[in-house]
């Protein structure tokens, strides 16, 4: 049961242009919602995060949006650059869990030039 | 943000063998660690939450006498894969958090991660 569900495995956007990556998640005891980013071989690097509280937050060139009556948050990423190219994963835990992360399946990300 | 040290970054060892992977928080103490398992184009399972000073809470279906945990000290978590066989071959990541590090306090710091290859 795929409880943190990123549909698109794979995304291409234009250098310059706006990254939108988007996570769903089915359980409503999710509080909790973290971006990371990954490169090969290379664990994780945190991004950005929101609490269930909050509906946006910002940071830099990174903006995460949530909109819990459809379970969903989506990663902007704008201007997108060469480097952001990686594998960006959702994460969400849930209050009372011991800060346990549930992971989607990742969504590959190429800024091409 | 905080550094996690993962080692080795890659073993390759024959079937029946145990290895052994640390983890390590560099610049805080660490009271939970975390290991993941990920296999290709996959993503990250939850293994096991290590607390220090007691025994490794693991997910369901891990087995435990497999999968070795000890988080003897507030910087240092061990994974041990004994009499590892080739379907245990993976990458294993560790995570850990800084309890002290104020709001966001769900943030987990990875390590580089371990490629495990089972001859």
């Amino acid at each position: 049961d795929q409880q943190v569900k990123q549909n698109s495995p794979s995304l291409s956007v234009q250098e310059g242009r706006i990254s939108i990556l988007n996570c769903d998640y089915t359980n409503s005891m999710f509080d909790y919602f973290l971006w990371y980013k990954k490169y090969p071989a290379e664990g994780p690097t945190f991004l950005i995060s929101i609490s269930s509280i909050k509906d946006k937050n910002e940071d830099g060139r990174f903006t995460v949006f949530l909109n819990k009556s459809a379970k969903h948050l989506s990663l902007h990423i704008v201007p997108s650059q060469p480097g952001d190219s990686a594998v960006y994963f959702c994460a969400a835990s849930a209050r009372g869990t011991a800060s346990k992360l549930t992971f989607g399946t990742g969504t590959r990300l190429q800024v091409t030039l | 943000g905080a550094v996690v040290s993962q080692h080795p970054s890659r073993v390759i060892c024959k079937s029946g063998t145990s290895v052994k992977i640390e983890c390590r928080s560099l610049d805080f103490q660490a009271t939970t660690m975390f290991w993941y398992r990920q296999f290709p184009k996959q993503s990250l399972m939850l293994m096991a939450t290590s607390n220090e000073g007691s025994k490794a809470t693991y997910e369901q279906g891990v087995e435990k006498d497999k999968f070795l945990i000890n988080h003897a000290s507030l910087t240092l978590s061990t994974l041990t894969v004994t009499s590892a066989h080739p379907e245990d071959s993976s990458f294993y990541i560790c995570s850990a958090r800084d309890p002290n590090s104020g709001e966001p306090k769900n943030i987990q710091y990875f390590g580089a991660g371990t490629r495990l290859s089972v001859l």
